[in-house]
């Protein structure tokens, strides 16, 4: 499965945007880019998945680049409650055994 | 809906002790995991079960032993608890259908500890 490479944390203040880019220069043709934030004393929670181009829930927007060897996962208008640690995960429909494996992730503070 | 649901919430072990967290979901998922979490670590995965019947090392497999009982329920075995051993254990499950493949639904984690 693809390697990623994410910024270990991040600061931001409330009402900003934040925006992590995640690095997976051996992404497969078949691989997706999912990402899950985890607050404190609880599983991960899955936010965004998506292919190529762009895709958005109600929750952020997932900017993915044409060569797909990068990605970028938008968070508009943080507040408190999105401090937390978000991974990005990628892997394919057809992933060899399911061998999911997460990465670092990103710790993101949001100042008041 | 359950969800994912990982019994117990919380265990205190003696070093050489053994034991069994259960894990158990209710979404007719194919596929199962186990991973620990190292406090300020990611997860790491420690064995999973791409459909039933069938179980598959992780990359830190080592101590532990799993069995898929049936479609809903995946438990992780410690034969001989060890410190090292310490950490967050969280369940998941996902669905191999469509794009649903890469959507974990993990459970609320057993905090272990190993003296």
């Amino acid at each position: 499965l693809a390697k990623t490479t994410q910024p270990i944390s991040m600061d931001s203040y409330e009402g900003q945007e934040v925006n992590i880019t995640c690095s997976h220069n051996n992404i497969a043709t078949n691989d997706y880019i999912t990402w899950y934030q985890q607050f404190p004393s609880q599983g991960p929670r899955f936010i965004i998945q998506g292919y190529k181009t762009k895709v958005t829930n109600e929750v952020a927007s997932l900017f993915i680049p044409a060569d797909r060897k990068s990605s970028t996962l938008s968070l508009p208008r943080v507040s408190l409650s999105d401090t937390a640690v978000y991974y990005c995960l990628v892997g394919g429909f057809k992933a060899a055994g399911n061998k999911l494996t997460f990465g670092g992730g990103t710790r993101v503070l949001v100042k008041p | 809906n359950a969800g994912v649901t990982q019994t117990p919430k919380f265990q205190v072990l003696k070093t050489g002790q053994s034991m069994t967290l259960q894990c158990a979901q209710d979404m007719n998922h194919n596929s199962m995991y186990w991973y620990r979490q190292d406090p300020g670590m990611g997860l790491r995965l420690i064995y999973y079960s791409a459909s039933e019947g069938t179980t598959d090392k992780g990359e830190v497999p080592n101590g532990y032993n799993v069995s898929r009982l049936n479609k809903r329920e995946f438990s992780l075995r410690l034969e001989s608890a060890a410190p090292s051993q310490t950490s967050v254990y969280f369940c998941a499950s996902s669905d191999r259908q469509g794009t649903l493949n890469l959507k974990l639904f993990f459970g609320s984690g057993t905090q272990l500890s190993v003296l």
